[in-house]
């Protein structure tokens, strides 16, 4: 079936550098695209979406690009910090209830 | 304010034996999800539910799951003679009529199945 999927399970980025996390998607029904940070123990937190007629959306140190010709979405952090460390999840709506649908995930390791 | 919260925040149980898992969603909110996620995996999806009705059951593994919703408010994830597989922790989520693109998790329960 058609599903989201992530290109690198590991990120290691020094601390101060741009992050940047890749995601594969196949649904091009979808109308939302959505990025999740998660802690440890803890559960998802929304961080930032865009809309499928957008290509570009930004937030606060983060800016989430959407390339529909290759079903291709990215989330970039700048100026990486300790506090991003985490696991980041891209997700899609797939439906008008809002029924997401998660990739595997990227682990972010910021080192000093 | 008061996010999402689920209890138990973990629970070990013995193969065969019923759980169920409670969700206290944010107050207004009239879309609840549960999903499920493995170790190191992403979330599944298991149930959706609009005020108390469930118009979208498909992610339930198999006729052991069940959900049910009082009104808008708290809502119950009962697994039947558990299962090791069962074993994961389960995520809450909700969110306002039409803005379920910004849905609130809750901090999930840890089900250990022995």
């Amino acid at each position: 079936g058609e599903s989201v999927g992530l290109h690198l399970p590991t990120l290691s980025v020094q601390e101060g550098d741009n992050s940047i996390i890749n995601c594969a998607y196949s649904n091009s029904a979808s109308d939302y695209f959505i990025w999740y940070k998660q802690e440890s123990g803890k559960g998802p937190q929304f961080i930032i979406d865009i809309r499928s007629n957008m290509d570009k959306r930004q937030g606060q140190r983060v800016t989430v690009l959407l390339n529909k010709t290759v079903k291709h979405l990215s989330l970039q952090i700048a100026a990486t910090q300790p506090g991003d460390s985490a696991v980041y999840f891209c997700a899609e709506i797939t439906d008008s209830w809002g029924k997401l649908q998660f990739g595997a995930g990227t682990q972010v390791v910021v080192t000093p | 304010g008061a996010g999402v919260s689920q209890s138990p925040s973990n629970k070990v149980t013995e193969k065969g034996k019923d759980v169920e898992l409670r969700c206290d969603p944010i107050s207004g909110h009239t879309a609840l999800y549960w999903y499920r996620q493995r170790l190191g995996q992403g979330l599944e999806f298991l149930i959706y539910f609009q005020g108390n009705s469930a118009p979208d059951k498909s992610g339930l593994p198999s006729d052991r799951f069940s959900a049910e919703r009082t009104g808008e408010s708290v809502s119950t994830l009962t697994i039947q003679r558990t299962q090791q597989e069962d074993s994961a922790v389960y995520l809450c989520a909700s969110g306002r009529q039409g803005s379920y693109n910004e849905q609130f998790f809750g901090p999930g329960t840890r089900l250990t199945v022995l």
